[in-house]
Formats: C-alpha cells, structure tokens, sequence
C-alpha cells in the first residue's frame, strides 16, 4: 500500500481557508489523476495529467486548482469550497497514461468543509 | 455517455460461500476495458481483476472469476470461497480507449460484508 500516499489523510477546513492536498507515486509511473468519492455516488474522475501536462478536466470548478511539478507529485489546492466539497478525495497512477493502463489508487484525504 | 451501473448497494455471504457481484454497462463502443476494484475499510482501492472486452474468454484471478456478456453488456464478479478480508465496496468500472483520455468510468458501487 506504499506505492502511492497521500497527505493529509484527514482535512477539516472553512469555507474561507486555503489548503491542499498532496499525492505521491513510488511506482516511476507518468500519468495522475485526481477523483472526488463523495458518499453513495460513483468516483468522478477531476483531473488527469501525462508526462506533467494536464490532459483532462471534467469541468471541475475553479475553487479546485491542480498542479503537477514532476511525474511523481501531483497536489489539489483549495481555496473557497463550499461544504458540498467534502468529500474522499482520491489519487492514482498508472504507467502510461494509456487506457489499457490499470490505475494505482492512494488512501485518500477525507475532506470535511464547515 | 457510458454509464456504469450496479445494481446491489449492499450484499452478504457467509464465510466460505460463492456471491456474485453484478454490474452491467452502457456503451457503443466495441473495444473497451472493464475493471472490478477493492476498496476494503479505511484502505486504499485495489485491482481485484480486469477484462479486455476483445477477449472472449472470461478473466480469472485465484477466487475471482467475471462473467462477461458482451451483447448483454453485463460484467458479474464472482467470489468463490469468501473470506473475512474480502469484505469492502466493490466498485465496477469502465475504460473506453476511443475516448482519448483515461475517463475511467466507475458504478456507485456494493458494499460486500462477509460473515463469519
């Protein structure tokens, strides 16, 4: 279960607070992505990246900022959410970016908005 | 759009007993990729088993076999011999490479308990 973690892996925050959110893969894998679980819904996929470039964003508000400075971290910063934002905020890799790829998942920040 | 849908929020077994998990998908895609993963209680998701729907034949991996009905667009997960720690949320998932991007598409999931 090493080979992706996630911190923190519990987050209580305002609606006016500024956080984020911090993924890294051990498995020398060049694509992340970002998924919301929120409870009895399925995972929504937010944000891919390949080789550090976003490549994918599912019309996800701009309250949620993703960056990627290497292939191995991947963050989601927060800034003004609304506490329908809470939420399991899950990270994955996989090797490629290709979609025969299977997708390596982190534990999760579990997201609480007041 | 591709959904994904399960059917079963929650189900049971008994310890050492056979359960399907079902799962049916909707696409019009003809090549396309089918997961099933783990997400056992406060860990982290897993690959339980993967299915290329170009294959015909059904994936195994030890106690976990699906059943892949490709015309009916149905991918059942069977746990044959359960056991204690399979116990989680199984999610059902769907991979369609046309799309161009890594939109893995999941179901809402079925909580699986197994009882001693």
């Amino acid at each position: 279960e090493t080979g992706v973690t996630q911190t923190p892996r519990h987050l209580v925050m305002g609606m006016t607070n500024k956080k984020s959110l911090k993924c890294e893969q051990h498995l020398g894998h060049n694509a992340m992505y970002w998924y919301k679980q929120s409870a009895k819904k399925p995972l929504e996929l937010m944000f891919v990246y390949s080789l550090e470039e976003r490549v994918e964003n599912n019309s996800v508000p701009s309250r949620f900022s993703p960056e990627c400075p290497n292939s191995s971290h991947l963050f989601l910063h927060l800034h003004t959410l609304q506490p329908e934002d809470s939420a399991l905020y899950l990270c994955a890799s996989s090797q490629s970016g290709g979609f025969a790829d299977t997708q390596y998942f982190g534990p999760g920040t579990r997201l609480t908005v007041l | 759009a591709q959904t994904v849908t399960q059917s079963q929020p929650e189900m049971s077994v008994q310890e050492a007993e056979t359960v399907t998990l079902s799962c049916t998908y909707d696409t019009s895609e003809n090549n396309y990729y089918l997961f099933w993963y783990k997400q056992p209680p406060s860990r982290q998701m897993i690959l339980v088993i993967r299915q290329e729907a170009y294959k015909q034949q059904n994936a195994t991996e030890n106690r976990f076999s699906v059943n892949f009905q490709k015309a009916a667009k149905s991918f059942s997960l069977k746990i044959s011999d359960s056991q204690l720690g399979d116990t989680a949320m199984y999610f059902c998932a769907f991979m369609n490479p046309p799309s161009g991007n890594n939109d893995m598409r999941f179901g809402a999931g079925t909580r699986l308990t197994v009882k001693p």
